[in-house]
């Protein structure tokens, strides 16, 4: 089956700008999440969305925002990019996001903010 | 709150056994995943633990103690394919969270 498909893979923004990532879930799996990974820091839990709805937030600023839609497919956003925001940006999904729910990740997607 | 900790990094030698240690402190602790990462590769899945004890899948196992706040994930026959960073993910009540990882260096 399908694993878990993220779009786009690599992208260049500027600073100010927005940008949006997606992610495809395995087919089934009803729990998205998100995470940004940076070489200090790892991988920081963002946000975790469940049939459409966000069942979970990390400690990130308001311009990180996210929705998951009706087939389970989710979306990021980050407004008003900083330099900061360069990172891999990594979505996962599994069918219930508890326990012992095993998360499959995405490929990610990288964004470099020049 | 939460605190992982794991060694930065780590080095081995092909055939060798390596032991990677894990200390947390997660409130409402509710299992522990252990997953390997290539560079430049997503995160796989290598192991979960929810209770005291060691599991044991091929050359890879791992252990939990609940009480110590402590796991270890135990590498034998080492192959230089498994040079890659090892993340260490205990659950809590809502949600995975990832330390730092360690990074191993197989060297033949």
């Amino acid at each position: 089956k399908a694993g878990v498909t993220q779009t786009p893979r690599y992208l260049i923004k500027t600073r100010g700008q927005q940008v949006t990532l997606s992610c495809s879930p395995i087919s089934g799996h009803r729990s998205v999440s998100w995470y940004q990974q940076t070489p200090g820091q790892g991988l920081q839990f963002l946000f975790e969305y469940f049939s459409e709805t966000q069942r979970n937030k990390g400690n990130f600023p308001g311009r990180f925002s996210g929705r998951q839609f009706s087939n389970s497919r989710s979306e990021m956003n980050v407004s008003t990019l900083e330099l900061g925001d360069s990172a891999l940006y990594l979505c996962a999904s599994s069918r219930s996001g508890s326990g012992a729910n095993v998360l499959t990740f995405g490929a990610g997607s990288r964004l470099t903010v020049l | 709150g939460q605190n992982i900790d794991q060694p930065t990094e780590m080095t081995a030698t092909e055939g060798a056994i390596v032991q990677i240690n894990c200390t947390y402190q997660t409130s409402g602790f509710n299992g522990l995943f252990w997953y390997q990462q290539h560079a430049g590769e997503a995160p796989t899945f290598l192991s979960y633990n929810v209770l005291d004890g060691l599991e044991e899948k091929g050359r890879f196992s791992s252990f939990l103690s609940r009480s110590k706040g402590y796991s270890y994930l135990l590498l034998k026959e080492l192959q230089m394919k498994d040079s890659a960073s090892y993340l260490c993910a205990p659950r809590g009540p809502d949600k995975l969270i990832f330390g730092t990882g360690t990074r191993l260096q197989v060297f033949p």
